[in-house]
């Protein structure tokens, strides 16, 4: 099967401008997870969703980030304005369900905010 | 609160050996799962192995091991015959509440000597 496709896969910005990020789940996967991850750390979670409702934003800075999944299908990222601290590597997973092998993770988009 | 806890930053190993990554949790949760993930340079999340809360036996996929001490909480990742193709971010992560979520170590930078 294919795996979670994301795009871009590297993005350099100025701050105040704008991004998005694309992620394509793997067919059939109902959850979808956006995660930060600052170089050195371990990744943070922004937000899930489950078919095309969120079910966790609470660490998603919601003045200047935004996400949507429209048809429970693909999904976007997005961030306006951007700021330097928003430099990080976006990992975007999906799960079936299926506890054992948990998620699926993307190549992810590196975004460095100049 | 449930947490993750990874205290080797970083770990330089001779080809060839056996090496062992610890991973500690916290959990009030009854049932839960543990993961390992392998991030190479290129920083796509690769999943190595899985041990649920209540399986008995030591999960092992290849040269991968996980000792499972549900006791003292702990769920250290054994490598062995180490290969320099194992030089990586490794990563231990958490499943637990209602929500499927992952909770994240901050990670052990493994290199490989020749």
């Amino acid at each position: 099967e294919a795996g979670v496709a994301q795009s871009p896969r590297y993005k350099i910005i100025e701050k105040r401008q704008s991004v998005a990020f694309w992620c394509n789940p793997i067919s059939g996967h109902a959850t979808l997870y956006w995660y930060q991850q600052i170089l050195g750390q371990g990744p943070k979670l922004l937000i899930q969703f489950q078919n095309n409702g969120v079910v966790d934003d609470s660490q998603l800075p919601k003045d200047r980030f935004s996400a949507e999944r429209l048809k429970g299908v693909d999904s976007t990222l997005k961030i306006q304005p951007a700021k330097l601290e928003d430099s990080a590597v976006y990992l975007c997973a999906s799960s079936s369900g299926v506890l054992v092998y948990g998620y699926t993770f993307g190549s992810g988009t590196r975004l460095t905010v100049v | 609160a449930q947490k993750i806890t990874q205290t080797q930053p970083g770990m330089f190993v001779q080809e060839k050996e056996a090496v062992t990554l610890d991973c500690t949790y916290d959990t009030s949760d009854q049932s839960y799962g543990l993961f390992w993930y392998k991030q190479p340079s290129s920083g796509e999340m690769i999943f190595l192995i899985y041990q649920g809360s209540y399986d008995e036996q030591n999960a092992t996929e290849g040269r991968y091991s996980l000792n499972f001490q549900k006791a003292r909480k702990s769920a250290n990742l054994v490598i062995s015959a180490s290969q320099l193709g194992d030089s990586a971010m490794y990563f231990c992560a958490m499943r637990g509440g209602s929500n499927y979520q992952l909770i994240w170590g901050a990670g052990t930078k493994l290199i490989i000597k020749p």
